[in-house]
């Protein structure tokens, strides 16, 4: 798992209600990522974070939000849980040298009633 | 808007014999390109990458070919394996920027005995 630790591992939570993702590292890598799987998208990007307090949107940011106060902890925020959110949400980290792969957490699968 | 296609949704194929996944994809300022493997409930793993100043990237079993011209890259796999059998997605990246992946709806492949 790279020393990737995704919690919680499983959620259901309804709608309009708040919920926070947390992803925690090992490896002190400057890169960390939020993405979500879904049928027919492949994954696709959340928000990403270069570094502490520095954070950036991805392609599907809207209703999400992101907050990274430490090198090893990424936090994504669903201030009003949809059901269009309903997904499984994967952190990744990069080391940021040169062409390093993304390594990848094993998944929060959330659903929203 | 689809930058990277995976056109086959599946595949399946006997063991011992070649399993070719394809990707195409249509930004041209991609210079980056890897493939990664997923089992349920686990999160993506990197399998093999290639520049795209190289046309040829072998890894073991795993070879992965990147032709510019037509935007499309493939992933070999030989012999092909029970335990091969996940999803495969091709991910594509412009350098620099963050390196953020952008994925393909995936391929299931399945290694039958």
């Amino acid at each position: 798992d790279a020393g990737i630790t995704q919690s919680p591992r499983h959620k259901v939570t309804e709608t309009g209600t708040p919920v926070t993702l947390r992803c925690h590292q090992t490896e002190n890598h400057r890169y960390m990522y939020w993405y979500r799987q879904d049928p027919g998208h492949g994954l696709r990007l959340i928000h990403y974070s270069y570094g502490v307090k520095d954070t950036d949107k991805g392609e599907v940011s809207d209703g999400y939000s992101v907050s990274r106060s430490k090198t090893e902890d990424f936090l994504l925020t669903l201030e009003s849980a949809t059901s269009s959110q309903t997904s499984v949400y994967f952190c990744a980290i990069r080391s940021g040298t040169g062409n390093s792969p993304l390594h990848f957490g094993n998944g929060t699968r959330l659903t929203v009633t | 808007d689809q930058q990277v296609k995976q056109n086959s949704p599946s595949l399946s194929v006997q063991e011992g014999r070649i399993s070719i996944l394809n990707c195409d994809y249509t930004n041209s300022m991609f210079d980056y390109f890897l493939w990664y493997k997923k089992y349920p409930a686990e999160g993506p793993t990197f399998l093999i990458s290639i520049s795209s100043i190289k046309d040829k990237n072998e890894d073991g079993r795993f070879t992965v070919f990147l032709n510019k011209s037509a935007k499309h890259l493939s992933l070999h796999i030989v012999p092909s394996q029970p335990g091969d059998s996940a999803v495969y997605f091709c991910a594509a990246v412009i350098t620099g920027g963050g390196n953020k992946l952008t994925f393909g709806t995936g391929t299931q492949l399945k290694v039958e005995l």
